[in-house]
């Protein structure tokens, strides 16, 4: 299958900072990728679905201006954690997808702690 | 909005026997997709085995196969000659077509899976 590349793997950041979670297609241009969240022992919450040069659809409850997304190119699409919170701890996943009629597949997670 | 259910949180079987996984959906879409994913201890999301709607033909990859009842709206994998290297969380997944709908995977809770030795 195709490859997604998530970077970091994991991060550690203080309360208050903003970190950046990178989401690249190495072997496909993304038109559409997904951002989830994944608390332990728990499914995958959906967050926001990104289509390149266009703005991210947010599902409801999730906060845009907390979590920023830019999909600004067909290989790359980041998740930008603002002022952060230990709350916002959690394990982040992308998934990236070439078109409507293939299959998305997931990069390696990012496991953020915030202390 | 379509749901997924896993009504097993944890499952277990000893090695190389088989054990089935069960799910169920709610939908009113006629075409869709149906998947299984494994996430082993690394968090990987890894794709097992995909259906569709569609199809009447039940997928099988190896080891793995779907037992479809569209009807019925069911959707079980069932793991033959259960390796070590099974053991997993399991995440069955809908996505509606292409034609219709938005294009994002629905996920159910998802089923621990123990293999012993």
């Amino acid at each position: 299958g195709a490859v997604v590349s998530q970077h970091p793997s994991w991060v550690i950041c203080k309360s208050g900072t903003s970190v950046k979670i990178e989401c690249r297609s190495l072997d496909f241009q993304a038109t559409t990728m997904f951002w989830y969240r994944q608390f332990p022992k728990q499914s995958l919450m959906l967050m926001a679905t990104s289509n390149e040069g266009s703005k991210a659809t947010y599902e409801q409850g999730v906060e845009k201006d907390k979590f920023l997304i830019n999909h600004a190119s067909l290989t790359l699409s980041t998740l930008t954690v603002t002022s952060a919170h230990p709350e916002d701890s959690s394990f982040y996943i992308c998934s990236a997808r070439e078109d409507a009629n293939t299959e998305a597949f997931f990069g390696q997670g990012t496991r953020l702690t915030v202390v | 909005a379509q749901t997924v259910t896993q009504s097993q949180p944890e499952m277990s079987v000893q090695e190389a026997e088989t054990v089935t996984l069960s799910c169920t959906y709610d939908t009113s879409e006629s075409d869709y997709y149906l998947f299984w994913y494994k996430q082993p201890p690394s968090r990987q999301m890894i794709l097992v085995i995909r259906q569709e709607a569609y199809k009447q033909q039940n997928a099988t990859e190896n080891r793995f196969s779907v037992n479809f009842q569209k009807a019925a709206k069911s959707f079980s994998l069932k793991i033959s000659d259960s390796q070590l290297g099974d053991a997993a969380m399991y995440f069955c997944a809908y996505r509606s077509s292409p034609r219709q709908g938005a294009q994002k995977l629905v996920f159910g809770q998802g089923t621990r899976l123990t293999i012993n030795p």
